[in-house]
Order: C-alpha cells, then sequence, then structure tokens
C-alpha cells in the first residue's frame, strides 16, 4: 500500500526555468495538500484541493499553481523558480477536509 | 489564525530516558496530529488525537481540549526515536493543518 507518492525526490533548477511536482494518493481520499517546509518554519499551506474539481489558496501560493487532474492525483507547478522556492515540498491527502492527514516523502528542491 | 507553541525547542536523551513533549494551540481545534519527522525527512504519523489519550507501543499522547493543550510522552527511548515531533491543528475555515515549530530530539546511546 503506497500511500501519498512523490515524484521526484530531488530537484535542482536554474532562476527562470519551470517545473512539475507530481502527488498520487491510492487511499481514495478526497482532499489533497501541498505544503512547503521552511528551517524553522514548520509546515506552510500552499495550495489545497477540498475535493476532486476544486482548488483554494493556502497561506503562501504565489508563484505556484496547481492541478486536481482527477481523485488520485494533485500536482503543484512552479512557473518560473525563483531562489526563495528553495524548500522540502510536501504533498498530503486525506479523506476529508478536517480528517487524518498523511503525507508523502517529500520532493527536496533547490533553485539556484 | 491559531497559533501553536511546542516545548521544548530542542531536547537530548540518553537512550532509556523517558521524556514530555508539549503543545499549546491558542483556539478550539476538531483536528490534532503528532508526527515524526525522521532524520530523513519523512513524516510519520503518531496519534490523531482531537481530544482523550491513546497509546502505542512506548508511546503516548493525552489532548485536553478544553485546556487547549496536548502531550506527547516517549518512554524508554532508543536512538531511532531522534528527529523532530511536530504538533498540528485544525485551522481555519480552510481544514488544513497549522504546524508547530516541532521539538527536535536526539536520543544518544
Amino acid at each position: 500500500n503506497a500511500g501519498v507518492t512523490q515524484t521526484p525526490k530531488f530537484q535542482v533548477l536554474k532562476t527562470g526555468q519551470s517545473m512539475t511536482l507530481q502527488c498520487a494518493q491510492d487511499m481514495n481520499h478526497n482532499s489533497m495538500y501541498w505544503y512547503r517546509q521552511d528551517p524553522g518554519m514548520g509546515l506552510r499551506l500552499i495550495y489545497y484541493s477540498a475535493s476532486e474539481g476544486t482548488t483554494d489558496k493556502g497561506e503562501v501560493p504565489n508563484g505556484y499553481n496547481v492541478s486536481r487532474l482527477n481523485k488520485r492525483e494533485f500536482s503543484l507547478r512552479l512557473e518560473s523558480a525563483a531562489p526563495s522556492q528553495t524548500s522540502v515540498y510536501f504533498c498530503a491527502s486525506s479523506a476529508q477536509v478536517r480528517t487524518e492527514a498523511f503525507f508523502g516523502q517529500g520532493t527536496r528542491l533547490t533553485v539556484v | 489564525g491559531i497559533q501553536v507553541e511546542q516545548s521544548p525547542p530542542d531536547l537530548i536523551l540518553q537512550e532509556g530516558a523517558n521524556s514530555t513533549l508539549r503543545c499549546n494551540f491558542s483556539d478550539s481545534v476538531n483536528n490534532l496530529q503528532w508526527f515524526h519527522q525522521n532524520p530523513w525527512g519523512q513524516l510519520i504519523n503518531l496519534f490523531y488525537i482531537p481530544s482523550g489519550t491513546k497509546q502505542n507501543g512506548r508511546l503516548s499522547a493525552t489532548t485536553v481540549a478544553t485546556e487547549r493543550y496536548s502531550l506527547l510522552y516517549i518512554s524508554s527511548s532508543q536512538t531511532t526515536d531522534s528527529g523532530v515531533y511536530f504538533c498540528a491543528v485544525e485551522g481555519g475555515s480552510q481544514g488544513n493543518l497549522i504546524f508547530g515549530k516541532g521539538t527536535k530530539l536526539s536520543v544518544k546511546p
């Protein structure tokens, strides 16, 4: 049982490049989330999708876009990467909003 | 918005010792979770505990929602317990988790 799977695990980008982080869950969860983790800051919400077909901004959405491709998949796109987006990115899912959340293994992104 | 404070920020233990980690939150919540982030960065669910007490092996947790705090107990600590322990509570209309800054635990052999 894979749970929440993120790809890639590591990525180095040059300033201005674009990329998409992929996330898929196999728990038939309705809600999915993207967080970023920075040193000393804990995790902060970037975007979330309460259910298939809906997406909403979180605490730190600037510079990102998301797509809820279907119930299983929720992708995060950086259109023009900036050094300030160097971080560890986590995808999470939960059965519904306000229920127990499960996290993927994270993607360590460095923008140079 | 809701504030989550964890204490202590850092903790060093000798293997076999017991410890208590604390999480205070500033408003009533319907969801509280404890996570362990291991040295490889993976976030592992420990407890989903909006209220009451739960136990899982050497770990247990208690949440007193009316007093806005939760405690995580680690007994007979092992080196594999090292890492960062996060408390997270549901915050705001979005239903997402608001994380504390964590307690970094180091267990020495």
